[in-house]
């Protein structure tokens, strides 16, 4: 089992519609959860970060986390083209200590117009 | 507010040849500094963490090296570059705070082929 899991897609959504992106954990002793996006041929941007189990609202992007399932989801609200890009799911390490993060491969989202 | 730098941005690179990849980071103090790879079409690979001047943690064996002269200066090298070390090498910061793991922001990158 990958300690993160993301469907690699593509992630096809109509222009307005909400995206659901989805990633799993395999250390349930993990604390920090991060979602990144990566547009093609550029470095990832940090767009949201979430502690506390619950819905963390920024803007138009909502991120879910749920410890007991090991479970951590990306809403985005009326999807525009821009959104296009892939998103990685990023979890603290548990073992090994130290201030690193284990990715996912990352799932790509297609807004279609 | 802070900034990352990585130079350069593309690199094209024979066998053989050594590497010397740097990044920079303003308007932070003793942040914690990774060298990250990113091969075409696959996940992110932590390859060095440094929490401070002189200490750095290697992630996995290989043929690369990385070092941090100064607090804010994180450098990423090889003597004898492989094919396989083609790749999108990517340099982040963190904060450094005690207690909870936090955000790493991204440098632009280094496109390297070694051909």
């Amino acid at each position: 089992q990958k300690e993160v899991e993301q469907n690699s897609g593509p992630l096809s959504v109509p222009e307005g519609a909400i995206a659901s992106l989805n990633c799993t954990y395999s250390d349930r002793g993990s604390q920090s959860f991060f979602w990144y996006r990566q547009y093609s041929g550029k470095s990832p941007e940090l767009i949201m970060s979430i502690y506390s189990n619950g819905d963390k609202e920024d803007g138009r992007f909502t991120a879910q986390l749920n410890k007991a399932s090991q479970y951590v989801s990306l809403l985005i609200r009326d999807s525009q083209p821009s959104d296009s890009a892939t998103y990685l799911c990023a979890v603290n390490r548990v073992t090994g200590g130290g201030n690193k993060l284990t990715f996912g491969t990352g799932t790509q989202l297609k807004v279609e117009l | 507010s802070q900034t990352i730098h990585q130079w350069p941005a593309t690199l094209v690179q024979p066998v053989g040849s050594p590497l010397s990849l740097e990044c920079t980071v303003e308007g932070t103090s003793n942040p914690n500094l990774y060298w990250y790879r990113q091969a075409a079409g696959r996940g992110l690979q932590l390859l060095f963490y440094s929490v401070g001047i002189g200490q750095i943690s290697s992630e996995v064996p290989q043929n690369l090296s990385a070092s941090r002269p100064q607090d804010r200066q994180f450098i990423l090298s090889s003597k004898k570059l492989l094919l396989s070390d083609s790749g999108f090498y990517l340099c982040a910061w963190s904060p450094f705070r005690r207690g909870r793991v936090y955000e790493q922001y991204f440098g632009p990158g280094t496109r390297l082929t070694v051909t």
